[in-house]
């Protein structure tokens, strides 16, 4: 089984400064990708960064960085220079090999608000 | 590039009735996934359509069923309703690589509300 632990539930961060959201999984995959997604107030949601288990390097997109720890099995974004726009929820998310990776697992989510 | 696009955007329903939500899948795009979102929650996975036949399903009873169409489109069919079935359905299309990195993109979903 998947599990996807987000435990906060509400963050506030300053314009311009740097942010993290934590994200803790749970899986018995050996092969698994974590992704974070914001979801806005209009409710879409947005892809914004994916790491691979077996990449060893934590992968960057622009203002967004995950900070990669396999062995805790921890998966934290990084937002750095805060723009009022990232005011969001923002969910952690995986696909795992078990089921064929047909599946995503969400956790419950972290409400960012980005105050100027 | 068109994006993914569900309707209607909002629908009130009431207990025991059924309904059928619609999406359309980003352009290339050839495998469709429905979730749930209820309040407060993030999403659940419920199915995946892939060469219009489902081939991945979650922890969700047979009421809810869906079809894929030739062009990739999709329809999410819930039976029977409950007040539990109040929520933001979510459709999400892929280019299907049967690895970890199949990335979803999501249309802005459908508010469904159960009286």
């Amino acid at each position: 089984a998947q599990k996807i632990t987000q435990t906060q539930p509400g963050m506030f961060v300053q314009e311009k400064e740097a942010v993290t959201l934590d994200c803790t999984y749970d899986t018995s995959d050996q092969s698994y990708g974590l992704f974070w997604y914001k979801q806005p107030s209009s409710g879409e949601m947005i892809f914004l960064i994916y790491q691979g288990s077996y990449d060893e390097q934590n992968a960057t997109e622009g203002r967004y960085s995950l900070n990669f720890q396999k062995a805790r099995k921890s998966a934290n974004l990084v937002i750095s220079a805060s723009q009022l726009g990232d005011s969001a929820m923002y969910f952690c998310a995986m696909r795992g090999s078990l089921g064929g990776y047909q599946k995503v697992t969400f956790g419950i989510g972290t409400k960012l608000q980005v105050i100027p | 590039e068109t994006g993914v696009t569900q309707s209607p955007t909002h629908l009130i329903k009431t207990r025991g009735q059924q309904v059928t939500l619609r999406c359309s899948s980003q352009s290339g795009h050839n495998t469709v996934s429905w979730y749930q979102q209820a309040l407060g929650q993030g999403p659940q996975f419920i199915f995946q359509y892939y060469r219009e036949e489902e081939n991945g399903r979650g922890n969700f009873p047979p009421r809810f069923s869906g079809l894929q169409f030739p062009n990739y489109s999709s329809e999410l069919n819930v039976n029977a309703l409950e007040l539990d079935d109040s929520a933001l359905y979510l459709c999400a299309s892929s280019l299907r690589s049967g690895q970890a990195n199949e990335k979803l993109f999501f249309g802005s979903g459908t508010q469904l509300s159960v009286l």
